[in-house]
């Protein structure tokens, strides 16, 4: 595997299921982030982990749950969801800024679709 | 604060025409410029990114970028379109904070 993947792909749930999206990268970076595109929308970021650490929670509400095992893997806990949370959920992966800013690699996203 | 501006939503070229992709932002100090492409499906690739220096930024696929601080614009352009071009590109603006700022995309189709 190269680059930045995400599973599943697709995911179905109702609002009362707990599921979990996964996300690994495979670059070598220790920055990983979570972010939400909905159609007509721009990109949203909700969450930031530098070196295994949250650094940004941009106001996202609690039934969105991050973690960051270690500086490869990322997931997001997903519970009692609502129909407008249905979007596509990307993953990046960076090297910790250094005063400067470093390039994000995307994976390919999850489409979750909430009924 | 900081912004980025796409002022088209979607665009046709003909194939083999011309293209420009218009990108403004708002930020107070030097900024840190990128250009992304999303085909169906698929994640955002990096297309080219502008730090510093030259304002002319060469990019993947034949495309290129040039940075006016002046107009506070960073257009993607290239001179010949292929149909394969047909995505939704994403222009984007960081800080060295690391956070990436993301105009609302643009939508290119291609007719044949």
């Amino acid at each position: 595997e190269t680059g930045v993947t995400q599973t599943p792909r697709h995911l179905v749930m109702g609002m009362t299921n707990k599921k979990s999206l996964k996300c690994e990268q495979h670059l070598g970076h220790n920055a990983m982030y979570w972010y939400k595109q909905s159609a007509k929308k721009p990109l949203e970021l909700m969450f930031v982990y530098s070196l295994e650490e949250r650094v940004e929670n941009n106001s996202v509400p609690s039934r969105f749950s991050p973690e960051c095992p270690n500086s490869s893997h990322l997931f997001l806990h997903l519970h009692t969801l609502q129909p407008e949370d249905s979007a596509l959920y990307l993953c990046a992966s960076s090297q910790v800024p250094a005063g400067v800013q470093e390039t994000q690699y995307f994976g390919p996203g999850t489409r979750l679709l909430v009924l | 604060a900081q912004s980025v501006t796409q002022p088209d939503i979607h665009i046709t070229v003909s194939e083999g025409a011309s293209l420009e992709l218009r990108c403004n932002y708002s930020y107070g100090a030097t900024p840190y410029l990128f250009w992304y492409v999303q085909s169906p499906g698929q994640g955002l690739q990096l297309l080219l990114k502008y730090f510093s220096g030259d304002t002319l930024v060469q990019g993947i696929k034949g495309f290129e970028a040039e940075f006016k601080r002046s107009q506070s614009s960073f257009n993607l352009r290239k001179p010949s379109v292929h149909w394969s071009d047909a995505a939704e590109y994403f222009c984007a603006v960081g800080a060295n904070t690391g956070k990436l700022i993301f105009g609302q995309g643009t939508t290119l189709q291609v007719k044949p």
